[in-house]
């Protein structure tokens, strides 16, 4: 069993749908990442979270730590934002990433 | 302020030759790490910089290695190239090191490397 579990694994949506990428881990962490992969390679980082539940402009974060379970949330979704999602979990000595959502957004 | 930069971005060698990856990181960050990219993978964790010195190492052979120079540059080489090396080789950076425990990473775009 993977150490971080995402799902779905792919997700195909319309736009302006709101749209929610799961991930689950099993090791201690000091944060948690949601980081965003275009065609490309290149990665941009979404989020860091420790505890608690972040905004930004439609995309919102969310983590529990009781139940290490962390959501991405995606509001009135847009073709754009079809990329690849990750999150990945650290512990200061190790980052450990889940396989990835990939996510497009049909006009 | 400039992003963190990787070069080459692209480049195609042959089995058993040897390839040199650099990662430029944001002015004023310390940490830089590598991570390794393929399809059957995924992401996993090469190794970890901090102020000249490899704070981590993951799990890859001995013909994975790199340094830090005092400029806060970094090179990652990898010999004795195999077919299974081909992958994105991506680096991070960011101002404090344990990464991404304590602060946010910045990715580069990565360097494409194909095995022949």
């Amino acid at each position: 069993k993977n150490e971080v579990e995402q799902s779905p694994q792919n997700l195909t949506a319309q736009e302006g749908e709101f749209i929610t990428i799961n991930c689950s881990y099993s090791v201690g962490i000091s944060a948690l990442h949601w980081l965003q992969q275009h065609p490309g390679g290149g990665i941009v980082s979404l989020f860091m979270l420790s505890s608690g539940k972040k905004k930004h402009g439609r995309l919102i974060a969310t983590i529990n730590i009781q139940e290490k379970h962390s959501s991405l949330h995606i509001t009135a979704s847009h073709p754009r934002d079809s990329a690849v999602y990750i999150c990945a979990v650290s512990d200061n000595n190790d980052m450990r990433f889940g396989a990835g959502t990939r996510l497009t957004v049909k006009p | 302020k400039a992003g963190v930069t990787q070069t080459p971005r692209y480049l195609i060698k042959t089995r058993g030759q040897q390839v040199t990856l650099s990662c430029s990181p944001i002015s004023g960050h310390r940490s830089v790490s590598w991570y390794q990219q393929t399809p059957g993978q995924g992401l996993q964790f090469l190794f970890e910089y901090f102020s000249e010195t490899q704070r981590n190492k993951g799990n890859f052979p001995g013909r994975f290695s790199g340094r830090q120079f005092s400029n806060s540059r970094s090179e990652m080489n990898v010999s004795t190239l195999e077919l299974g090396d081909s992958a994105l080789y991506l680096c991070a950076s960011s101002f404090s090191p344990g990464q991404g425990s304590t602060g946010e990473l910045f990715f580069g775009e990565g360097s494409r490397l194909t095995v022949l």
